[in-house]
């Protein structure tokens, strides 16, 4: 296992279509974590899951945002109805556990959207 | 709420030290990171300190926290070219990571 997944790693759509992306974290990361990056800005956290349950969700994940993690490996996140201000890069993250010092992250997906 | 702050830009000449700042706004967090970004990639942990020390040092990379005035630095000696990117310190609140904007380094000759 080499680190963090992300697919894709780009995504030109168009608005109002509804897209999803794919994190396959570290095999034995028990947490997943997505966070938001807009232009010149830092990550801003979304959610984030311990095995498969969703432990928290940020304000900035409106009702078209979606994420699961079924069976505590892989997560996809889904926008729904996509706007142009959802035009950012998404980036995933894992961990051992809560108390970890370290969160690995992925490359990201860069979602543009037109 | 929490809040992570940092200076946009930094420019040092190859082979001097770059010290990047950022200050923080949550006393409780145990931990703060250093992680750096390269054009079109994620994030790249350089380094951590745990809240109750001074200071950690790790080969080129040396990180000082100030805990009463909630300061925390990154200093890269001897900075190469290799080095330009864009730095974020982060703290830990409870189970997930609040950023700073970054700070552009650019290395030139």
């Amino acid at each position: 296992d080499t680190g963090v997944s992300q697919d894709p790693r780009h995504k030109i759509t168009k608005r109002g279509q509804n897209v999803t992306f794919r994190c396959d974290p570290i095999s034995e990361h028990n947490r997943l974590y997505w966070y938001r990056q807009t232009l010149g800005q830092g990550p801003e956290f979304l959610t984030y899951f311990q095995n498969e349950a969703q432990l928290e969700k940020s304000r900035l994940l409106s009702d078209r945002f979606s994420a699961e993690r079924p069976k505590g490996s892989f997560s996809t996140l889904e926008i729904q109805r996509t706007e142009q201000g959802d035009s950012a890069m998404y980036l995933c993250a894992s961990s051992l556990d809560g108390e970890s010092t370290e969160a690995f992250f992925g490359q990201g997906t860069r979602l543009t959207v037109v | 709420g929490e809040d992570v702050e940092q200076s946009l830009f930094l420019s040092v000449r190859e082979g001097d030290s770059s010290v990047i700042n950022c200050t923080y706004t949550d006393s409780s967090s145990t931990y703060l990171y250093w992680y750096k970004q390269e054009p079109g990639a994620g994030l790249q942990l350089l380094t951590y300190i745990f809240s109750n020390m001074d200071m950690k040092q790790d080969q080129r990379l040396t990180v000082l926290l100030n805990k009463k005035d909630k300061h925390l630095s990154l200093r890269i000696a001897d900075t190469q070219t290799g080095d330009s990117a864009i730095y974020f310190c982060a703290e830990k609140d409870t189970d997930k990571l609040i950023f700073g904007t970054g700070t552009r380094l650019q290395v030139f000759p």
